[in-house]
């Protein structure tokens, strides 16, 4: 049972371009959903979060969308730059502090 | 404070073999989590303390499997037995609820364990 799904593995875009990643769940009791960038033998870097009240969270170049009825979020990286190459999460949470579900990720390859 | 630390960075073991791995949440942080990541796949929760206490575990944590924090502070995994499946990157993470504006957990650099 995969309740978050990251249905493209990957992603390329040139340099200054928009990154759009996409998300989709199938739980409607997530209280907020995050988005994590992972470099090769790191960990998890948190990039953004968003309540499931709000439909839009904006970080500098990083905006999140959700879209409940669809069940579906998105992460738009505006403008993209070569250091963002790296394997993007977005997970789901159903309360504060409590465990994250993750998706597969996605690959995203920024070309100078 | 450096952040999340877990040691061993790598960890290769035979079959059958127990092995343990550490994790050293931010300081204060009360809630510490353990994540499993394998090839190509999004980190799966295992379980996590809310200080000593443990609160929740996976079904995909077997008997094998245990866990311990025992002073709130520092966290200990335990294989026991390994098998090839157990091939993984371990992943632990902390957080305060209380602090974090948007609840994120701060992860560690994982162990990555590799059973022959």
């Amino acid at each position: 049972d995969q309740q978050v799904k990251q249905n493209s593995p990957s992603l390329s875009v040139q340099e200054g371009r928009i990154s759009i990643l996409n998300c989709d769940y199938t739980n409607s009791m997530f209280d907020y959903f995050l988005w994590y960038k992972k470099y090769p033998a790191e960990g998890p870097t948190f990039l953004i979060s968003i309540s499931s009240i709000k439909d839009k969270n904006e970080d500098g170049r990083f905006t999140v969308f959700l879209n409940k009825s669809a069940k579906h979020l998105s992460l738009h990286i505006v403008p993209s730059q070569p250091g963002d190459s790296a394997v993007y999460f977005c997970a789901g949470a159903f309360a504060a502090g409590n465990k994250l579900t993750f998706g597969g990720g996605t690959r995203v390859l920024v070309k100078p | 404070d450096t952040g999340v630390s877990q040691n061993p960075r790598h960890k290769i073991t035979k079959r059958g073999q127990n092995v343990t791995f550490r994790c050293d949440p931010i300081s204060e942080h009360n809630r510490l989590y353990w994540y499993r990541q394998t090839l190509g796949q999004g980190p799966e929760f295992l379980t996590y303390f809310q200080n000593e206490a443990q609160l929740e575990k996976s079904r995909l944590l077997s008997d094998r499997f245990s866990a311990e924090r025992p002073k709130g502070s520092f966290s200990t995994l335990e294989i026991q037995r390994t098998e090839q499946g157990d091939s993984a990157m371990y992943l632990c993470a902390s957080t305060d609820p209380g602090q974090e504006q948007y609840n994120e957990q701060f992860f560690g650099p994982g162990t990555r364990l590799t059973v022959l």
